[in-house]
């Protein structure tokens, strides 16, 4: 069974820190594309940005570039998404994501919230 | 970056009723057109890619047609567990995009 568990979110002050990490299993992660997607409290999906199979291509949103950082360990099954100078407008649940290259984004992990808040 | 727009922003339907969403792209994303379901607290769930290709285990009611820059998603009888928000997402061209939303309310 595909599994993709988010952690490490939680209450930050703006213009911190904060790294995200997804733990997936049941599937050959190493094989697959993957995306964090971001969803601001009573808003729609915005998709934040993504890292091919091997890790050397990334893509981003225009509104994290040079502040967030994709990354993953195929060692380990892990994502990671590096936060920084974090904004007000980053405050939002964020989800892991696979993506198929053929259906787009096939499965979800359950999200997990980041606050950023004075 | 490519826009997506559903319309309507809300639907009120009832048990039975045939209900269409549409999707509009800012330009051709072909056939690069997913459909997710979400509940509230829940995460999205895909059902359709490619514009018209139904995924595993959804049911055969949800069906998606369109190409270029018009879409739709059609549940043919809406069902009780089917009352939710709607979104498109074209996977053309990065950045990928979603639709707002389409929340579909119970009449």
């Amino acid at each position: 069974e595909v599994q993709l568990v988010e952690s490490g979110g939680g209450l930050v002050q703006p213009g911190g820190s904060l790294r995200l990490s997804c733990a997936a299993s049941g599937f050959g992660f190493s094989y697959y594309l993957m995306n964090w997607v971001r969803q601001a409290p009573g808003k729609g999906l915005e998709w934040v940005a993504n890292i091919n199979e091997g890790g050397r291509e990334t893509h981003y949103v225009d509104s994290v570039k040079g502040r967030f950082t994709i990354s993953r360990d195929d060692a380990s099954n892990s994502l990671y998404l590096q936060m920084n100078s974090l904004r007000a407008e980053d405050t939002a649940v964020y989800y892991c994501a696979r993506e198929d290259y053929m259906s787009g984004l096939d499965y979800w992990g359950q999200g997990t919230l980041v606050t950023v808040s004075s | 970056d490519i826009q997506m727009t559903q319309s309507p922003s809300t639907l009120s339907a009832s048990v039975g009723d045939r209900v269409t969403i549409t999707c509009r792209a800012s330009q051709s994303v072909s056939t690069w057109l997913a459909w997710y379901q979400q509940k509230p607290g829940k995460a999205p769930k895909l059902l359709m890619y490619k514009a018209s290709s139904l995924e595993r285990g959804v049911p055969s009611r949800f069906s998606g047609s369109g190409s270029g820059t018009e879409f739709t998603l059609t549940i043919s009888s809406l069902q009780p567990d089917d009352f939710a928000t709607y979104y498109c997402q074209q996977y053309s061209s990065y950045s990928w995009t979603f639709g707002q939303g389409t929340k579909v309310e119970i009449k």
